[in-house]
């Protein structure tokens, strides 16, 4: 079965500090994607990453790839309150012309706290 | 350049009614993909476009159903709408080789 697990499910911080989402997978891919959403809005795309060893970063966030562990990590740095969302992680398992079928994880709410 | 559009983005409908939801992609994608977003269940991939052909299916019954113009607007139909409908249904669409996925605003449909 294909699956994604995402934890923690629901993660709350404190402004300034750091922590980090794990995002697990069943079986091999090297095609991983990280999405931030808004209530009640759609998905953001964050990053990414297709190889073993993918390092990607924007601002506070940085996500990697571990292809032979399959595990993917976003991993937030000094946070604040403009973070809070919620993250998915989401894997793509298709081959050649399979692919845009995305398996998502249930989703990092992620609250910041002043 | 323009992104994903859908329409409507808000619909309201009773049992037993059905829906047709609209999703034109960006200028040049011609892949369309479909996703179904509820609270009990997360997203969940619906069905694959490209070039007027259904690529990939989920697992979701054949009341949902799809299709692809050749200007790569695609249509998606649920007939028979149940209160567990209710969801926010989001396509995305992406250009053809690249691995990157485009979401679109989504459409809220509320079921009564």
């Amino acid at each position: 079965e294909l699956k994604v697990e995402q934890n923690p499910l629901f993660l709350s911080m404190q402004e300034g500090k750091n922590y980090t989402i794990y995002c697990n997978y069943s079986t091999t891919s090297d095609r991983l994607y990280w999405y931030r959403q808004d209530p009640g809005k759609s998905l953001e795309s964050l990053f990414v990453l297709l190889s073993n060893g993918a390092v990607k970063q924007e601002g506070r966030l940085m996500a990697s790839l571990d292809t032979k562990a399959r595990l993917s990590t976003l991993h937030i740095t000094a946070a604040v309150h403009d973070l809070s969302a919620t993250y998915f992680c989401a894997v793509d398992f298709g081959y050649g012309g399979s692919q845009g079928n995305l398996i998502f994880g249930k989703g990092t709410k992620l609250s910041v706290k002043p | 350049k323009a992104g994903v559009t859908q329409t409507p983005r808000y619909l309201i409908k009773t049992r037993g009614q059905q829906v047709t939801l609209s999703c034109s992609p960006i200028s040049g994608h011609r892949s369309v993909s479909w996703y179904q977003q509820t609270p009990g269940q997360g997203l969940q991939f619906l069905f694959e476009y490209f070039s007027e052909t259904q690529r990939n299916k989920g697992n979701f019954p054949g009341r949902f159903s799809g299709r692809q113009f050749s200007n790569s607007r695609s249509e998606m139909n649920v007939s028979t709408l149940e209160l567990g409908d209710s969801a926010l249904y989001l396509c995305a669409s992406r250009l053809d080789g690249d691995y990157e996925q485009y979401f679109g605003p989504g459409t809220r449909l509320t079921v009564t």
